[in-house]
């Protein structure tokens, strides 16, 4: 079946530091990816998107690469702010919008 | 775009009693789907609908869980007999019905069961 795995947390940072949150995958066919984001009080929300190997999703100073060689799909920010302090959820799809989400990681900034 | 709409965003329940929530999607989404989650974890999935038909649910729903979009348009989700394992929040979501593509969430019900 369908799984993906999110580096543990919780991860806490500095203001302007620079964040990277793992996630690998394993899926039959080929799946599209997904992080989402869940600020508090709030719902779960698209932050950014890749549907096939090689392509690049990018949103809000976000970044991640779909390798499909090492199944890895992380999460980039070269300098963070206090805002962005959030649950973050990887997640794939391969059918029907039925989508497999990983434990999320909770990212603290602090100022 | 009004958004997800659930309610009611908080129930307490005794165990063994019934709930039912409620899920208004976005009005011109064809696909409809509920998740579970639990503290520390990510959504589970549990159903989904497009249009008014049900195409699938979760090999871990147990027979207690049952869900309708009788019109196609707002979805519910009762949970009969609850037990405090039901604890949870449930979450809604929409989507436009295309394959691979985004989800939109509601803020969720959550559920507590004593």
């Amino acid at each position: 079946g369908n799984s993906v795995t999110q580096m543990e947390g919780p991860v806490t940072l500095s203001e302007e530091a620079f964040l990277t949150i793992n996630c690998t995958y394993t899926a039959t066919g080929y799946p599209s990816l997904f992080w989402y984001v869940q600020y508090p009080g709030e719902g779960l929300q698209l932050l950014l998107k890749a549907t096939k190997a090689d392509d690049k999703g990018s949103n809000k100073g976000f970044e991640a690469t779909y390798r499909k060689e090492t199944t890895s799909f992380h999460l980039e920010k070269g300098s963070v702010q206090v805002s962005d302090s959030a649950v973050y959820f990887c997640a794939l799809n391969t059918n029907a919008g039925k989508s497999t989400f990983g434990d999320g990681t909770t990212l603290t900034v602090k100022p | 775009d009004t958004g997800v709409s659930q309610n009611p965003r908080h129930k307490i329940t005794k165990r063994g009693q019934n709930v039912t929530f409620r899920c208004d999607p976005i009005s011109e989404h064809n696909r409809l789907y509920w998740y579970r989650q639990t503290l520390g974890q990510g959504p589970e999935f549990l159903t989904y609908f497009q249009n008014e038909a049900q195409l699938e649910k979760s090999r871990l729903l147990s027979d207690r869980f049952s869900a309708e979009r009788p019109k196609g348009s707002f979805s519910t989700l009762e949970i009969q007999r609850t037990e405090q394992g039901d604890s949870a929040m449930y979450l809604c979501a929409s989507s436009l019905g295309q394959d691979n593509e985004k989800l939109f969430f509601g803020s969720g019900t959550q559920l507590s069961v004593l």
